[in-house]
């Protein structure tokens, strides 16, 4: 089936280092929404991006919408202990329901 | 606070019982999703609606799994006779028409024994 790999899998930095993570697909996509989760909570959407090549922050995050359509980025600036979670990548599938297909995740361990 | 609800956020059974969650989703949200996350993975879709009607299913719905959303606002999903391979977090979604952003609630996770 349809699937969105994410990399790196797991990443482990000091506080105040800045991250970086991306996600790619086999197939184009007309969105990309990138979710932070915490354990034993629901994904909590970050940043949406609407246009090939668009580039969005949001506080510390900034995300970008690849020129193929099949890729996002997800930079995050001067990591804080706050920012440990596990981080998705998602597209809506299209047609009727826009139902989303969610990248494998990144979970980000951040160190004092 | 406006965002989705779940209840309960925890639920455990033994095998064989029924149980049901619900989901409020944002008030001016028609479409409402469940998914499924088991795990280390990220969710996986399992159904949608758009105001009262049920427009898609997952296979991963099963004859055991049924979905409702009587008057197109709260959702209900209820798994009868539960098998250890239903326990997982299970999440609600909603958005508006015409826009892919989806906002989840906490989710409910279910522990079968």
């Amino acid at each position: 089936g349809q699937q969105l790999n994410q990399s790196p899998q797991s990443m482990f930095i000091q506080e105040g280092e800045d991250v970086s993570m991306n996600c790619t697909s086999s197939s184009i996509f007309n969105t990309w929404l990138w979710y932070k989760q915490d354990p034993g909570e629901g994904p909590v959407l970050l940043i949406a991006l609407y246009k090939a090549g668009e580039l969005t922050s949001n506080g510390r995050l900034t995300a970008q919408f690849g020129i193929t359509r099949k890729d996002s980025f997800l930079n995050i600036s001067a990591s804080i202990p706050s920012d440990v979670g596990i981080y998705f990548c998602a597209g809506p599938r299209g047609g009727d329901t826009d139902k989303l297909i969610f990248g494998t995740g990144t979970r980000l361990q951040v160190f004092p | 606070d406006t965002g989705v609800s779940q209840d309960p956020r925890h639920k455990i059974t033994k095998r064989g019982q029924n149980v049901t969650f619900r989901c409020d989703p944002i008030s001016e949200h028609n479409r409402l999703y469940w998914y499924r996350q088991t795990l280390g993975q990220g969710p996986e879709f399992l159904t949608y609606f758009q105001n009262e009607a049920q427009l898609e299913k997952s296979r991963l719905l099963s004859d055991r799994f049924s979905a409702e959303r009587p008057k197109g606002s709260f959702s209900t999903l209820e798994i009868q006779r539960t098998e250890q391979g239903d326990s997982a977090m299970y999440l609600c979604a909603s958005s508006f028409p015409v826009v892919e952003t989806q906002y989840f609630g906490p989710g409910t996770r279910l522990l079968v024994l």
